[in-house]
């Protein structure tokens, strides 16, 4: 079974609106990745945030962890049509033979001009 | 050059055919990752090359065969598949090395959309 869970499935907004997304996982993490991809295409790395910490911002986005409650969310900030895609967090357990990510079902965020 | 490239974009294959799907990478990346994704569903992990060495095989069947000739490329040999392995397959690479505690992002290609018919 997949190790993340995000809610909300689906997201609708209006542009300069904040959009949160929440990703929840089961297992013991090396970091937390959130990944975004536009209509079936490739997938574009957003932030890392590493099982010591617990807040960080890059841009417009801030994301915070909570190794004990084991969840994450991404906060988007004066959102634009142009974020309008699918959002993945995905956990890694980490180790020598490379990242091992593990992908949530991920949340469809639909932003409206 | 921040940039992984597939080819090819698109493929259609019949379930007797052999083709083989090409990424490439010159970041001087030393891990390399094959995923397979289904529409409206995350990427799966299937393989992951270190160092130019399998380093993990998430029980893909053996009908897909990956290759690593060098540390730039990474092939998916695709043999005798079947429809349900119709997906978007997505190679991807990270800085390395790879230790218990540390690791990195992954940069991804655009994905070759197969059809198996």
């Amino acid at each position: 079974s997949q190790q993340g869970e995000e809610d909300p499935q689906a997201l609708s907004i209006q542009e300069g609106e904040n959009a949160t997304m929440n990703c929840s996982y089961k297992t013991s993490i090396n970091n937390l990745q959130w990944y975004r991809q536009n209509s079936g295409r490739g997938l574009v790395h957003l932030i890392l945030i590493r099982s010591n910490e617990r807040e960080k911002h890059s841009g417009r986005l801030r994301v915070t962890l909570d190794t004990s409650k084991k969840s994450s969310s991404l906060l988007i900030t004066a959102s634009r049509a142009a974020d309008t895609a699918s959002y993945f967090c995905a956990t890694d357990r980490g180790g020598t033979s490379g990242s091992r990510l593990t992908f949530g079902e991920g949340t469809q965020l639909t932003v409206n001009p | 050059d921040t940039e992984v490239t597939q080819t090819p974009k698109h493929l259609v294959m019949g379930m007797t055919n052999k083709k083989s799907l090409k990424c490439e990478q010159h970041m001087g990346h030393r891990a390399m990752y094959w995923y397979k994704q289904k529409a409206k569903k995350p990427p799966e992990l299937m393989f992951v090359y270190s160092y130019e060495k399998l380093s993990i095989n998430e029980s893909v069947p053996s009908r897909f065969s990956p290759e690593c000739p060098n540390s730039s490329l990474l092939n998916l040999h695709l043999h005798a598949l079947q429809p349900e392995d119709s997906a978007l397959y997505l190679c991807a690479s990270s800085q390395g090395p790879h230790t218990k505690y540390l690791s990195y992002e992954q940069y991804f290609g655009p994905g070759t959309r197969l059809t198996v018919t």
